[in-house]
C-alpha cells in the first residue's frame, strides 16, 4: 500500500536558479496540496489542486507555480530561488473535494537547500 | 488574517500523566480541525481530526474537542508514552479551498 510519495528526496541549488519538485499522491486521490515548513515552523499552505485544476492559493509570490496531471501526480515550481525558501516541501493528497473538508495525507518531503 | 495559535510550545509529562495542547483560530470560517504528529526527520502524521458539526471525538487515548464560540479547540493525550514523544501541530481547514493553517507546533516530551 504506497503512501504519497517525493522526489528528490534533498536538493541544493544556488541562488537565483530553478527546481521542479514531483508528487505522486496515494492511489485513487485525486487532490494534492503543497506546503512549505522551515525549521521549527508549522507547514504554510502554497497550492491545492484538484482535477488539474488550481482550487487554493497561499500567500506565495508567482515565483512558485505548479500544475497536476492527468494522473493526478503534481509538481511544485520555484523561479529565481532565493535563500528564504530553503525548506522542506511537502506534499499531501486526499480522496475527494466536495464542499466539506477532507484529510490530508503527507508525503515524506523534499528537503531544498538554497546557497 | 487567518491564524492559528498554539500553545504551549513545549510540554513536557512524566509517563503516564496526561497532556493538553491547545490551539486558537482567527477565522470563523474554518470547518475542520486536524491534529498531526511529526517525529524529527519524518513527515507530519494526521492522529485524529474534528468536524466542525462536532464538539468532540476521541480514538483510544486521545480526544480532541472544540469550542466553535470561542473558536478553540484542544488535544488531550491520557497515558503518556515515551513514544507519543514528537513536535504536535493543530491545523483549520477551510473547505472552499482545501488549505490548512497550521499552528507554530508543540514539542511534547514524555520522561519514562
Amino acid at each position: 500500500d504506497a503512501g504519497v510519495t517525493q522526489s528528490p528526496t534533498h536538493l541544493i541549488k544556488t541562488r537565483g536558479q530553478h527546481v521542479t519538485l514531483r508528487c505522486s499522491p496515494i492511489s485513487g486521490h485525486k487532490s494534492v496540496s503543497w506546503y512549505q515548513q522551515v525549521l521549527g515552523q508549522g507547514p504554510q499552505f502554497i497550492f491545492q489542486y484538484y482535477e488539474k485544476e488550481e482550487r487554493g492559493r497561499g500567500n506565495f509570490p508567482d515565483r512558485f507555480s505548479a500544475r497536476q496531471f492527468p494522473n493526478y501526480s503534481s509538481e511544485l515550481n520555484v523561479n529565481a530561488l532565493l535563500l528564504g525558501d530553503s525548506a522542506l516541501y511537502l506534499c499531501a493528497s486526499s480522496s475527494a473535494f466536495v464542499w466539506y473538508v477532507y484529510e490530508q495525507y503527507f508525503g515524506p518531503g523534499t528537503r531544498l537547500t538554497v546557497t | 488574517g487567518e491564524n492559528v495559535e498554539q500553545h504551549p510550545s513545549t510540554l513536557s509529562v512524566q509517563e503516564g500523566d496526561s497532556a493538553v495542547i491547545k490551539c486558537t483560530y482567527s477565522d470563523s470560517a474554518s470547518n475542520y480541525f486536524p491534529w498531526y504528529k511529526q517525529e524529527l526527520g519524518k513527515r507530519p502524521q494526521l492522529i485524529i481530526d474534528i468536524r466542525s458539526n462536532v464538539g468532540e471525538k476521541k480514538d483510544q487515548r486521545i480526544a480532541v474537542t472544540l469550542n466553535k464560540t470561542a473558536k478553540h479547540f484542544s488535544l488531550h493525550i491520557t497515558e503518556t508514552q515515551p513514544e507519543d514523544s514528537a513536535v504536535y501541530f493543530c491545523a483549520a481547514g477551510f473547505s472552499n479551498t482545501g488549505k490548512l493553517i497550521f499552528g507554530q507546533g508543540t514539542t511534547l516530551q514524555v520522561k519514562p
